[in-house]
């Protein structure tokens, strides 16, 4: 089993919908939850990140956390053609390295 | 403030050549990783540094080496480059680790011929 897992999609959303997006983490003792984008070519470029349970908000941009489940999702409203890229879940336990998942492609169809 | 800086931006190498990587992290930011990015493999952690000191080490063959400097500067060594070394090799700094936030430089591409 990965230590953190997301959908590889792609997950296509008309312009203008919501985009949800998530990520499933093994261990238990993990205490910061990082959303990154990045586009084809680019390097990742960090756009949210989470400590606490519960909603994070951010212009278009919500991350949800819930320890509990071990889950962290991120919500694209209103979702733009340039939103389109592959969005990585990262997490970290303590000092111990960043793990990230696979990522997810999404494509925003105008 | 300068984001995280990577240099060179591009390079050829043949097989059995080594390489040196370089990344200048965020000015004030004390810790510094090294990811190898391919295709198949995604993101995959190479080590990171913090006050001239490893402190995560990723499953990567000793070929993979690398040092930090005072200045928090870093650089990552490849010794007899194989084909399957050509990835983008990315580099990010934060504060001192943790919980804080990491930030990514442009990467340097690397393609063993």
């Amino acid at each position: 089993q990965k230590e953190v897992e997301q959908n590889s999609g792609p997950l296509s959303v008309p312009e203008g919908a919501i985009a949800s997006l998530n990520c499933t983490y093994s261990d238990r003792g993990s205490q910061s939850f990082f959303w990154y984008r990045q586009y084809s070519g680019k390097s990742p470029e960090l756009i949210m990140f989470i400590y606490s349970n519960g909603d994070k908000e951010d212009g278009r941009f919500t991350a949800q956390l819930n320890k509990a489940s071990q889950y962290v999702s991120l919500l694209i409203r209103d979702s733009q053609p340039s939103d389109s890229a592959t969005y990585l879940c990262a997490v970290r336990a303590g000092r111990r390295a960043l793990t990230f998942g696979s990522g997810t492609r999404l494509q925003v169809q105008p | 403030k300068a984001g995280v800086t990577q240099t060179p931006r591009y390079l050829i190498k043949t097989r059995g050549q080594q390489v040196t990587l370089s990344c200048s992290p965020i000015s004030g930011h004390r810790s510094v990783s090294w990811y190898q990015q391919t295709p198949g493999q995604g993101l995959q952690f190479l080590f990171e540094y913090f006050s001239e000191t490893q402190r995560n080490k990723g499953n990567f063959p000793g070929r993979f080496s690398g040092r930090q400097f005072s200045n928090s500067r870093s650089e990552m060594n490849v010794s007899t480059l194989e084909l399957g070394d050509s990835a983008l090799y990315l580099c990010a700094s934060s504060l001192d680790g943790g919980v804080n936030e990491q930030f990514f430089g442009p990467g340097t591409r690397l393609t063993v011929l």
